[in-house]
């Protein structure tokens, strides 16, 4: 029973370098999310997919991609990290977009950029 | 003024007891209410959540929900050194629109 599941978990990077998040989830959910958590500044929606072939931006969208492969894959990118992009980061799922639908959450991937 | 407000905390209290966490909200068009713990270096993770006003109950978990004065609570009874946390207030203001306090942080003193 897997739930979500995100890859990796610890990352470093240089400025400048490219990286994709991966985030896989079993539960048949239609909606994914990336989340950023900063200190101080709690969980921010970086990117959203309400179901699958759709994508919206969230609070915090630049310098990110993100691409939903299929129904149970929601992958999101850095195409050149900076050191604000320094956080870790959370994927998360939920049956529907529907507002009683809570959200569950993946590991995080711990990143550091440099 | 903040969409949804905790208080950081750490809030202390002695094991056995009641602990009271508390979350306000700008958006009157709220529909539904989560709280998350969040242990240190880990996720989040569901344990309540509330959609109508008045006091939902979950074992030794209770949320409350007052949606006139824009405020919802989670009571911990007989508080454990396993709860201490960060407790996160999520907002769900429609439409994809989830908004989460910064947390308040639990400290259940043995």
């Amino acid at each position: 029973n897997a739930g979500v599941t995100q890859t990796p978990k610890f990352q470093v990077l240089k400025t400048g370098q490219s990286m994709t998040l991966q985030c896989a989830q079993d539960m048949n959910h239609n909606s994914m999310y990336w989340y950023r958590q900063d200190p101080g500044m709690g969980l921010r929606l970086i990117y959203y997919s309400a179901s699958e072939g759709t994508t919206d931006k969230g609070e915090v969208p630049n310098g990110y991609n993100v691409s939903r492969l299929n129904k149970r894959e929601f992958s999101l990118r850095l195409e050149s990290a900076a050191p604000s992009q320094t956080s870790v980061y959370f994927c998360a799922s939920s049956e529907s977009h529907s507002t009683d639908q809570p959200q569950h959450f993946g590991d995080g991937t711990r990143l550091s950029i440099l | 003024q903040k969409e949804v407000e905790q208080n950081s905390g750490p809030l202390s209290v002695p094991e056995g007891a009641i602990a009271s966490l508390n979350c306000t909200y700008s958006d009157r068009g709220s529909q539904s209410f989560f709280w998350y713990r969040q242990y240190s270096g880990k996720s989040p993770e569901l344990i309540m959540s509330i959609y109508s006003n008045g006091d939902k109950e979950d074992g030794r978990f209770t949320a409350q929900l007052n949606k006139a004065s824009q405020y919802v609570s989670l009571l911990i009874r007989d508080s454990q050194p396993s709860d201490s946390a960060t407790y996160l207030c999520a907002v769900n203001r429609g439409y994809q629109k989830v908004t989460f306090g910064t947390g308040t942080k639990l400290q259940v003193i043995p």
